[in-house]
């Protein structure tokens, strides 16, 4: 089976500018994630969604924001782009179930100029 | 004094080595816990996973909680090259108001030297 896939790879930005990322999670995982880690951390949680509702949200800013939609894939929206926001942006994915873990793909690497 | 805390090493180790890889926490909601492995470039990928206290041993690796100490371990036996990479710690609380989110260590990068 594929795991998460996440598009673009990579991904150079100016500030102030918009940009979008996007995941298809694991087939048959409903719930979808997304986390921010910038080098030498862990990841940050960001948003969870579940059957298209946003089920949890991390200490972000409005400027971050989220959808998922009917076939489960999600998008991530960060509007007026810092250089605080260069990072890479991780989508997981999940079955529901409490003892299901998060499975990652390997992120979109953002660089803001 | 943040909710979970990992030393960050670096950690070097001759090839053969037991290596061991510890994470603290002050929240005492977290119930699961996980290991990932993360390689340059990559994405985390899931090592071990745990929800409660003792251990658990998959191959060469072994993860331990103790929730009484609010302490937990991975431990990588025979250590290997290609064990080189960044090991993170992650808890969370659970599915709770159908929100699931994981709280990471900082990470410890690990070098097997061959």
């Amino acid at each position: 089976d594929a795991g998460v896939t996440q598009s673009p790879t990579h991904l150079i930005k100016t500030r102030g500018q918009h940009v979008t990322l996007r995941c298809s999670p694991i087939s048959g995982h409903k719930s979808v994630s997304w986390y921010q880690q910038v080098l030498g951390q862990g990841p940050q949680f960001i948003f969870q969604y579940y059957e298209k509702e946003e089920r949890g949200r991390g200490n972000f800013p409005d400027r971050f924001s989220a959808r998922q939609f009917p076939n489960y894939s999600s998008e991530l929206n960060v509007n007026a782009l810092l250089l605080g926001d260069s990072a890479l942006y991780l989508c997981a994915s999940r079955r529901t179930g409490e003892a299901s873990p998060l499975h990652f793909g390997n992120g979109t690497r953002l660089t803001v100029t | 004094q943040k909710e979970v805390e990992q030393d960050p090493g670096p950690l070097s180790v001759p090839e053969g080595a037991i290596v061991s890889l510890n994470c603290t926490y002050s929240n005492s909601a977290f119930q699961y816990f996980m290991w990932y492995r993360q390689y340059s470039r990559k994405g985390p990928e899931l090592l071990m996973y745990t929800y409660s206290s003792g251990n658990k041993e998959d191959g060469r690796f072994t993860a331990q909680v103790d929730k009484s100490s609010k302490y937990i371990s991975l431990f990588i036996r025979d250590s290997q090259p290609s064990d080189s990479a960044t090991y993170l710690c992650a808890m969370s609380e659970g599915v709770g108001a159908g929100s699931y989110q994981l709280t990471f260590g900082k990470g410890t990068k690990l070098s097997v030297i061959p």
